[in-house]
């Protein structure tokens, strides 16, 4: 099973909107709704920003946002605030051989 | 909200067998959830290891299923993992976290909380 594909970074100014893509395959994104997704700052645990494709959290921001369509999903952050910068990461129910594929990665910077 | 703290060596030797611990709090280890490790190498993305339901049942990555083991010790509210024959790939941060139980089929969820990792070095 290959990680799913993220962009390496994207950027943007606050205030503007960034999507983030990960695209996997027919056996992972495309056939289970089970897409999470992760913001990760350096040194700190990893947190939950979006499970089951587009539902938030208690505590997630609103600003947060998720899709799917076909093989990839997608992970929208409308107003980007300073904080918004880090890594977000997304992962994929796989089936039952193998369970869960995570996504390469993606750098957000706020410029 | 639940916290969980990794704990182990930061550096094992080639061949040898790398035990992590993961402690966890506001949570009891015998709650309906799965209890997991993860990996991310330098420079590459995350690798699911292996999930443990608190019934007992195990879910291990196929890559590594050969070598390794999971467990449990609920006195101290803890889960280990071991990992054997190492190699410098397995080099990487490892964390552990929770992972909610739906309910339906395994792996069916999130991780919803992680520990902040921990860095393993493999090297002679």
């Amino acid at each position: 099973q290959s990680a799913l594909t993220q962009p390496r970074s994207v950027s943007g100014s606050p205030g503007q909107s960034v999507t983030i893509s990960c695209t996997g395959t027919s056996s992972d994104v495309g056939v289970y709704d089970y897409v999470s997704w992760y913001q990760h700052h350096p040194d700190k645990a990893p947190k939950l920003m979006i499970y089951d494709v587009n539902k938030r959290p208690s505590g997630v921001p609103d600003r947060f946002s998720g899709s799917k369509s076909g093989n990839t999903a997608s992970l929208t952050i409308s107003g980007l605030q300073a904080e918004d910068e880090a890594d977000y990461f997304c992962c994929s129910y796989a089936g039952t051989y193998i369970l869960y594929v995570f996504g390469t990665g993606t750098q957000v910077t706020v410029l | 909200q639940v916290l969980l703290q990794e704990s182990g060596p930061g550096l094992v030797k080639p061949s040898e067998t790398l035990s992590l611990t993961c402690a966890v709090s506001l949570d009891s280890i015998s709650s309906d959830n799965y209890w997991a490790w993860v990996r991310q190498p330098p420079g590459k993305g995350l690798e699911w290891i292996v999930s443990l339901w608190s019934s007992g049942t195990s879910y291990y990555n196929p890559s590594l299923k050969s070598r390794v083991t999971i467990s449990v010790d609920t006195s101290k509210n803890q889960f280990s993992l071991k990992l054997n024959s190492l190699t410098a790939a397995d080099t990487a941060v490892y964390y552990c976290a929770r992972v909610p139980h739906r309910g339906a089929a395994a792996g069916i969820s999130y991780f919803d909380y992680w520990g902040q990792g921990t860095l393993v070095t493999v090297s002679s």
